[in-house]
């Protein structure tokens, strides 16, 4: 099943603002990743946060992790035409689970030029 | 560097016929393997993994098997299909072993259309 779960499920924007999507989770992570897909193509790694991080950035993404709540946010800072795309996250529990990923059901970004 | 590669890229099938994608990884050894499935484009659902030759765990019961005949072959299969195995069907690897905060890398995928 599903532990990851985005809200919202689409985001409309228009270019220059910030996107701003929320991910939540079930069990105990060792970290949480957000992915980025382009229509039909296959998935790309953006970020990764582990488990005893608050905030991470890279570039205009600025990603937190709240493991009390057991959420996520990913924050893109200015946003372009080209960040139109569906972003994912997922968690990893670490352990011997040796990489297996538990994805959400993802936010579906649109950036209006 | 690491590339990851699947073929076919479409493939229409009808009921009841087999089924044989491949994916294959260079430039590195002894990946961690996953096959995922996703469907209307939605989230990824893990089908498979295998941590090595002839290893493969099975997430979800299912009409499909996987196999991996040679260290970055992983192949997903099917002696029947449904309607039902429709979808979008994502390989990826990530470095061996038990994992500490590594990425997956994901293949292009193959858009599976059952009739």
């Amino acid at each position: 099943s599903q532990q990851g779960e985005e809200d919202p499920q689409a985001l409309s924007i228009q270019e220059g603002e910030n996107a701003t999507m929320n991910c939540s989770y079930k069990t105990s992570i060792n970290n949480l990743q957000w992915y980025r897909q382009n229509s039909g193509r296959g998935l790309v790694h953006l970020i990764l946060i582990r488990s005893n991080e608050r905030e991470k950035h890279s570039g205009r993404l600025r990603v937190t992790l709240d493991t009390s709540k057991k959420s996520s946010s990913l924050l893109i800072t200015a946003s372009r035409a080209a960040d139109t795309a569906s972003y994912f996250c997922a968690t990893d529990a670490g352990g011997t689970s040796y990489g297996k990923l538990t994805f959400g059901q993802g936010t579906i970004l649109t950036v209006h030029p | 560097s690491q590339t990851i590669h699947q073929w076919p890229a479409t493939l229409v099938q009808p009921v009841g016929s087999p089924l044989s994608l491949e994916c294959t990884v260079e430039g590195t050894s002894n990946p961690n393997l996953y096959w995922y499935r996703q469907a209307a484009g939605r989230g990824l659902q893990l089908l498979f993994y295998s941590v090595g030759i002839g290893q493969i765990s099975s997430e979800v019961p299912q009409n499909l098997s996987a196999s991996r005949p040679q260290d970055r072959q992983f192949i997903l299969s099917s002696k029947k299909l449904l309607l039902s195995d429709s979808g979008f069907y994502l390989c990826a690897w990530t470095f061996p072993g038990p994992q500490r905060n590594n990425e997956q890398f994901f293949g292009p995928g193959t858009r599976l259309t059952v009739l």
